[in-house]
């Protein structure tokens, strides 16, 4: 079992450009999400889906858009990036959205310049 | 709306003591909260999940406490160890969106 990955680890793009983050889990779970990390904020949920087919807006979801095609992977795609999208992106996954413990990859360090 | 607040104060104590970390919520009561450790460049990793019916869960020497009058959980770890060190976030799930604290740093010196 590989758990949840993501690529890439790591990334730098220009101010403009757009590009995908890639996440996959292995464990037929139904709910996956993606947060963004910055320093002294915390995770902030950006967007989720309980299944696939069905996405959701979380706390900070302007600049980013998601699909889930299929129960394994979640792409996160930022459009257009501005260097306020410069943070670490974690994807997760859980069995359901209730009272399961959420499973996180290794992130993605993202720099804008 | 609601909030779910840890200490952002590091916390540093020494190797055998008891580590307690705090972890608030405001505005809404969440039917449990989920306690996580973040090593650096890693992602969360799951520890323990209380319900708003337990009031203590235990693993090893881990210890959570959920304080529904309080709106407060409390995070201890026993004889610590400088492998603890680390980075510790609670969470609660509302509706379908699971929210973290912004975690507090343990420190365990030797």
């Amino acid at each position: 079992n590989a758990g949840v990955t993501q690529t890439p680890k790591f990334q730098v793009l220009k101010t403009g450009q757009s590009m995908t983050l890639q996440c996959a889990q292995d464990m037929n779970h139904e709910y996956m999400s993606w947060y963004r990390q910055d320093p002294g904020m915390g995770l902030r949920l950006i967007h989720y889906s309980v299944g696939a087919g069905i996405t959701d807006q979380g706390e900070v979801p302007n600049g980013y858009n998601v699909s889930r095609s299929t129960t394994e992977d979640f792409p996160l795609r930022l459009l257009s990036a501005a260097p306020s999208q410069t943070s670490v992106y974690f994807c997760a996954s859980s069995y359901t959205n209730e009272n399961t413990e959420a499973f996180f990859g290794q992130g993605t360090r993202l720099t804008v310049v | 709306s609601q909030k779910i607040e840890q200490n952002s104060e590091a916390l540093n104590i020494q190797e055998g003591k008891t580590a307690t970390l705090t972890c608030n919520y405001t505005n809404y009561s969440p039917a449990y909260l989920q306690w996580y450790r973040q090593d650096p460049g890693r992602g969360p990793v799951f520890l323990l999940l209380i319900r708003e019916n337990e009031k203590e869960k235990r693993k090893e020497r881990l210890k959570v406490t959920f304080d529904t009058t309080l709106k407060q959980s409390l995070f201890h770890i026993t004889a610590s160890q400088p492998a603890d060190s680390a980075t510790y976030l609670c969470a609660a799930r509302r509706a379908r969106q699971l929210t973290f604290g912004s975690g507090t740093q343990l420190t365990v010196l030797p």
